[in-house]
């Protein structure tokens, strides 16, 4: 079973920030966040993952709470080609198994 | 960036028929192959792992002579749909981590498997 729950959809703003949260309260810790997404009948794409310090990239920027709870993927500035489904997901360490949830449907409306 | 390229993209079979997808490293070497199946609107569900040279490591209800995983190199991993029937149709993906994979598991861009 995913360690993570999400919400099943949100829309935003092209050209907005789209902030996406992810629960994770049983996470152990010694177990990185991960975001991935699936753009339509693709597959996935990793996006960025943490430990527990706030991390930014090319692609987004991940913030963890202080107790590791929770999660929130932001978008700075979404496109309509952010539009897919965003997974929030748990892993313990380098070639470990991922489990995918049910992720979030992220519509990006011109 | 790491690239893992999987192939066929699409493929129509028979009923009865075996497939064979194939999944390549081109840039790192993966020492850890995983299978996925995804059915329309739903999430990707796991249903192997494979370490190179190792046999792989299936999932609770995944059937392993049905679904036939190798992973003989560090850069090849096939899996076989062994007589397919209408009910294998599927979306089929794999991802590869290891040396020089960089960030994340790198995803294959998947397989389309229609069975008729």
């Amino acid at each position: 079973d995913a360690k993570t729950t999400q919400p099943p959809s949100m829309d935003c703003a092209e050209g907005r920030a789209a902030n996406l949260p992810c629960n994770h309260s049983t996470i152990s810790g010694n177990e990185y966040v991960y975001w991935y997404r699936q753009i339509h009948s693709q597959g996935p794409q990793y996006i960025i993952h943490g430990l527990k310090n706030n991390e930014t990239n090319e692609m987004a920027s991940l913030i963890i709470t202080e107790d590791r709870k929770s999660s929130t993927l932001i978008l700075p500035h979404a496109t309509l080609r952010d539009t897919a489904v965003y997974y929030c997901i748990v892993q313990a360490g380098a070639n470990s198994k991922l489990t995918f949830g049910k992720g979030i449907t992220l519509s990006v409306r011109p | 960036g790491a690239v893992v390229s999987q192939h066929p993209s699409w493929v129509i079979c028979k009923s009865g028929t075996s497939v064979k997808i194939e999944c390549r490293s081109l840039d790192f070497q993966a020492t850890t192959m995983f299978w996925y199946r995804q059915f329309p609107k739903q999430s990707l569900m796991l249903m192997a792992t494979s370490n190179e040279g190792s046999k792989a490591t299936y999932e609770q209800g995944v059937e392993k002579d049905k679904f036939l995983i190798n992973h003989a190199s560090l850069t090849l991993s096939t899996l076989t749909v062994t007589s397919a029937h209408p009910e294998d149709s599927s979306f089929y993906i794999c991802s590869a981590s290891g040396t020089g994979g960089g960030y994340g598991y790198t995803f294959g861009s998947g397989t389309r498997l229609t069975v008729v």
